[in-house]
Parts: structure tokens; sequence; C-alpha cells
């Protein structure tokens, strides 16, 4: 079964700062990984879709790694405003479509 | 496209009624996933359909849950009875099987407070 984690749970930076989130799952045959975002109260907001085939995509401020092989992603925020406060959760996409979501990280930029 | 679009938004209910939330999922979309998330757990998946049919309905707590889909643009999640413990955030997203290069998409979800 595919377990999904995301380290740190929490975080809190000073604005300007660069960030990396992290995104580790156990099983590589995954087809896709998605990164979302979701403020409070709100649903899920899609940031970046990796297709497997794919080491990165890029948007905005926004790039997103992937590393089949050693089961692993990242998420790294630029220059990061009090905007980005929010809870950061990715998605692994199996071949049937399903996705496993880690358990998020909840991040505070502080003016 | 308007997005997913879930109905209602909010539904306060009494124990042991019955409660029914709806989704419209992006047109041309034909996966479709129901999602519960609770502040001790998280997002969990509760059913998936590709192009109308169940795939993995292992995540639906009991048999008082039932999903349907009976077409490509309409889908329902039924609790009955309800429970106070079913109160949570229940979200339905779809996505395009044919188009692996596309994001899953979620709506904004119907809060259920069971009383």
């Amino acid at each position: 079964k595919q377990e999904v984690t995301q380290i740190p749970a929490a975080l809190s930076v000073p604005e300007g700062e660069n960030l990396v989130l992290n995104c580790s799952f156990t099983d590589s045959a995954i087809y896709n990984l998605q990164w979302f975002r979701q403020d409070p109260g709100k649903g899920l907001t899609s940031l970046l879709l990796i297709q497997s085939s794919q080491r990165e995509q890029t948007s905005g401020r926004l790039n997103a790694s992937l590393d089949k092989s050693s089961g692993r992603s990242t998420l790294y925020i630029a220059a990061s405003q009090p905007g980005d406060s929010a809870t950061y959760l990715c998605a692994v996409i199996n071949a049937g479509n399903m996705l496993t979501f880690g358990g998020g990280t909840r991040l505070m930029v502080k003016p | 496209d308007a997005g997913v679009i879930q109905s209602p938004r909010h539904e306060v209910t009494e124990m042991g009624q019955e409660v029914t939330l709806r989704c419209k999922p992006i047109s041309g979309h034909n996966s479709l996933f129901w999602y519960r998330q609770t502040m001790m757990r998280g997002l969990e998946l509760l059913i998936y359909f590709n192009n109308n049919v169940p795939i993995d309905d292992s995540g639906m707590p009991e048999d008082r849950f039932s999903a349907k889909m009976p077409n490509a643009s309409f889908s329902t999640l039924k609790i009955q009875p309800s429970e106070p413990r079913d109160s949570a955030v229940y979200f339905c997203a779809s996505s395009s099987l044919r188009d692996r290069a596309t994001e899953a998409f979620f709506g904004q979800g119907t809060r259920l407070t069971v009383v």
C-alpha cells in the first residue's frame, strides 16, 4: 500500500526566505505527482503536476522536482511572501489514476 | 468550465437522518473521487470511479455510506443513517484518465455537521 509522508508538518519562515517542502512515497511505481495548496476552510488548489517521465516543473516562484527511484519530491518556493501561508499537500497518482495524499505541511510566512 | 461543483456547501443534520452530497465533475473528466477531511485523519479517499464504474471503495467506512455515479456528469455520496462522527468536510475531485498530463481538480467541499 502506498504511503506518502510530508516533512516538516509545520514550518514558519520570515518573508523573503527561500524554502523547500519535502514529500516522500514508499512505492516508486507512480504515474504522476501533484502538489496542492489549501487555505483554511477552503478546497484544494492545484499548483503543479509532474509526470513520471519529468524531473521537474516550474510555475512562477514554485519549482517542483521528482526523483521516482528514491521516492522523493520537493517543492521549492522562492522569495516567500505572507500570501504563501497555507497548507501544502502532495499527492502521488497511480496507474489507475488514484491520488494518495501526504499529511501536508502547514506553512506560515511572517511579514 | 466552472470547475468541480459540489452541493450543498454546508449541511447540518440530526443524527439518524439521511444525508446526500452531490458532485458535478469537470466536463470531459472521466475519473471522480470522493474524499473526507478531518483534523484528526487528514484527507481520506472514500471511493473513486473511472468511466462511471467504482474502482476502489475500500475507504468507505461502513455500510451506512454509499456512492453512485449514474452518468459522467453527476455523482452522489449518501450517508444513512448519519452519526456525529461523520462530521467532516467532504470533497469531490475529478481528473482525466484519458489525458494523464491534466491535473486533478477539487470542488469547494461540503461541510457536514451531524448533531
